[in-house]
């Protein structure tokens, strides 16, 4: 069965404080793994899209990375407005359908 | 572009009512989806739709129907509401190629059933 399990649940930075979230994933071929940004009240913002280990994205502070098992996704030098809870989400040939894990709550203090 | 609206933003119900919740996209996307969002749960697809005319089923599809009679809306109906349907909902629409594009989420539908 396909699976996607994010950590930590909640993660409080000072501004500043680099960090990363994992997404763990076992699914029967991947066809595509995504990470997606969620303010409080609001719906899910598509960051990234990585296709096959090795692949790296990057935008502003953040940068997503894909290994064969898991993805990561750094925060480099983060500022109070990349506060938001971070979701994975896995497609596999399998299902063919999106498995989102449950987030990521990232705060980040002046 | 007004992206993916949907209406209403929140909705008080009692257990068997019934009621529509209102997605519409303006960007010409043919697929076009329904997610519930649950506190310590991932986002569960309820029933999506890859063109006009044609649905089919997600992962917790029960209690809720849907149809597509235009490319822009797609409504999520509740029969008849229930104490477990209490959750927030999302509406997100795709290119033609699926799952596997990026998904473009509305605002989103929080509902409570009492």
């Amino acid at each position: 069965e396909d699976q996607v399990t994010q950590s930590p649940e909640a993660l409080r930075l000072q501004e500043g404080e680099s960090s990363s979230l994992n997404c763990s994933y076992t699914v029967s071929g991947l066809r595509g793994l995504f990470w997606y940004r969620q303010d409080p009240g609001k719906g899910p913002e598509f960051l990234f899209t990585l296709y096959s280990a090795g692949e790296e994205k990057e935008k502003e502070r953040l940068k997503a990375t894909l290994t064969k098992k898991e993805s990561f996704l750094h925060i480099t030098a983060p500022k109070p407005e990349d506060s938001a809870t971070y979701l994975c989400a896995v497609l596999s040939y399998n299902t063919d359908k999106l498995i989102f894990g449950t987030g990521t709550r990232l705060q980040v203090f002046p | 572009n007004a992206g993916v609206t949907q209406t209403p933003k929140f909705q008080v119900l009692k257990t068997g009512q019934s009621m529509t919740l209102q997605c519409a996209q303006d960007m010409n996307h043919e697929y076009m989806s329904w997610y519930r969002q649950d506190p310590g749960m991932g986002l569960r697809l309820i029933h999506y739709s890859v063109g006009a005319g044609i649905t089919d089923q997600g992962e917790v599809p029960n209690g809720y129907n849907v149809s597509r009679s235009t490319t822009e809306d797609f409504p999520l109906r509740l029969l008849s509401a229930a104490p477990s349907q209490t959750s927030v909902y999302f509406c997100a629409s795709s290119t033609g190629t699926g799952f596997g594009e990026t998904q473009y989420f509305g605002p989103g539908t929080r509902l409570l059933v009492l």
